[in-house]
């Protein structure tokens, strides 16, 4: 198995500007997780999904940020207008039980100008 | 009060020296725990579950004191393969959103 799939791997953009994060999760694995990590900050949990339905969206930062699953093998998270303080690594994390390993992937380092 | 908290370390620690972690929780509905490793840029990965009778994995031993909220990792005989930074991650019950700590960096020294 190829494991969890993210892209860009790197993003740099400036400020105001629009940036798309994608993740493939595992094939079969049916939660799909959207994490932050900072230096200051840690690993902060996003949102995550079960069956593409999102169930708990509260470590979503403000209503710049989205984050959509419009199939099993596909999620997207969405900044819109980016910010400065957005800049952190982004990672996708897919799991196969509810309260099994989760499974990482490589993550994108997103820095905003 | 963070939810799961760490001593950031750095641990520095020579080759074959035994070092322990803490990691405590301040939710005492915390229902699974774990701990993954982190090696510098890269995504965190499993190290090991902690099952509330304490368990091993050869030269890793992770224990749970739900009493004091705290679970602990052992590591005897260090590697300087095992340099890298712990994280602990704590589940509460009813939810399946785990609260990871900000991890405890570990060097094994020549």
């Amino acid at each position: 198995d190829a494991g969890v799939i993210q892209s860009p791997r790197h993003e740099v953009t400036e400020m105001g500007q629009e940036v798309t994060l994608r993740c493939k999760p595992i094939s079969g694995h049916d939660y799909l997780f959207w994490y932050r990590q900072t230096m200051m900050r840690g690993l902060e949990l996003l949102i995550y999904f079960n069956n593409n339905v999102p169930i708990d969206d509260s470590g979503m930062p403000e209503d710049r940020f989205s984050a959509k699953m419009p199939n099993a093998s596909f999620s997207t998270l969405k900044i819109q207008p980016s910010e400065p303080r957005d800049s952190a690594v982004y990672f996708c994390a897919s799991s196969l039980l509810s309260g099994g390993e989760q499974f990482f992937g490589p993550g994108t380092r997103l820095t905003v100008l | 009060r963070k939810e799961v908290e760490q001593d950031p370390g750095p641990f520095n620690v020579p080759e074959g020296a035994t070092v322990a972690f803490n990691c405590t929780y301040s939710n005492s509905a915390s229902q699974s725990f774990f701990w993954y490793r982190q090696d510098c840029r890269k995504e965190p990965k499993l190290l090991m579950s902690v099952y509330s009778s304490g368990n091993e994995d050869g030269r890793f031993t992770a224990q749970l004191n739900r009493a004091s909220q705290y679970i602990s990792l052992l590591i005897r005989d260090s590697k300087l393969s095992d340099s890298a930074t712990y994280l602990c991650v704590v589940r509460a019950s009813g939810t399946y959103k785990y609260i990871f700590g900000t991890g405890t960096r570990l060097k094994v020294l020549a």
